[in-house]
């Protein structure tokens, strides 16, 4: 079964300081990978996707499939990061998606 | 374009009631699905659909029902309102190779 797991259900981060939020997950063979972000009263939006390899303002997430984690950094906090973040894996080419728990981040300015 | 759009924002309920949720798209996506979000447990995946007249049963899809007759609309059905359906709960859409785009939710509550 797949499953993902995000240890952490609440993160404080200083602004300026690095973020990195933790995702591990379990699959049998090479899954896809998503972080997306839930701002304050918005919907939930793709951040981005391993197979992009993008850095969406300013995050990037590294796919190590010795750990089978997909973590998500950034080097520098901003007050506009504070947000629910979730992580998800699918099947290559499914779109049914598994989430993680969540993460909720609040920069301290 | 709307996007995904969903309807009511807010429900208020009593146990046994039934009610159906909205959820339309407008961009022709093939994929819908249906996730409830709860406190502690992420998005939980409901129902799903690949296509017109095709349904599936997601991770959690007791209590409740959904059909596919056009593309663009994909409704939740709660056949009995229990307590334990309190959440809040999202319609995504998606074609084979994009990303999926998520509603604004519908936040029920079950009395």
């Amino acid at each position: 079964a797949q499953r993902v797991t995000q240890p952490e259900k609440l993160l404080s981060v200083f602004k300026g300081a690095p973020v990195e939020l933790k995702c591990n997950y379990s699959y049998s063979g090479s899954p896809e990978l998503f972080w997306y972000v839930q701002y304050s009263r918005q919907r939930l939006q793709l951040l981005l996707r391993h197979i992009s390899r993008e850095s969406i303002k300013g995050f990037t997430a590294d796919l190590n499939k010795g750990e089978t984690s997909f973590h998500l950094k950034k080097p520098f906090a901003q007050e506009e990061d504070s947000a629910m973040y979730y992580c998800a894996l699918s099947a290559p080419g499914n779109e049914k998606l598994t989430f993680g728990t969540g993460t909720r981040l609040t920069i301290i300015p | 374009n709307a996007g995904v759009t969903q309807t009511p924002k807010f429900q208020v309920l009593k146990t046994g009631q039934s009610m159906t949720l909205q959820c339309a798209q407008d961009m022709n996506h093939e994929y819908m699905s249906w996730y409830r979000q709860d406190p502690g447990m992420g998005l939980r995946l409901i129902h799903y659909s690949v296509g017109a007249g095709i349904t599936d049963q997601g991770e959690v899809p007791n209590g409740y029902n959904v059909s596919r007759s056009t593309t663009e609309d994909f409704p939740l059905r709660l056949l009995s309102a229990a307590p334990s359906q309190t959440s809040v709960y999202f319609c995504a859409s998606s074609s084979h190779t994009d990303t999926q785009y998520f509603g604004p939710g519908t936040r029920l509550t079950v009395l």
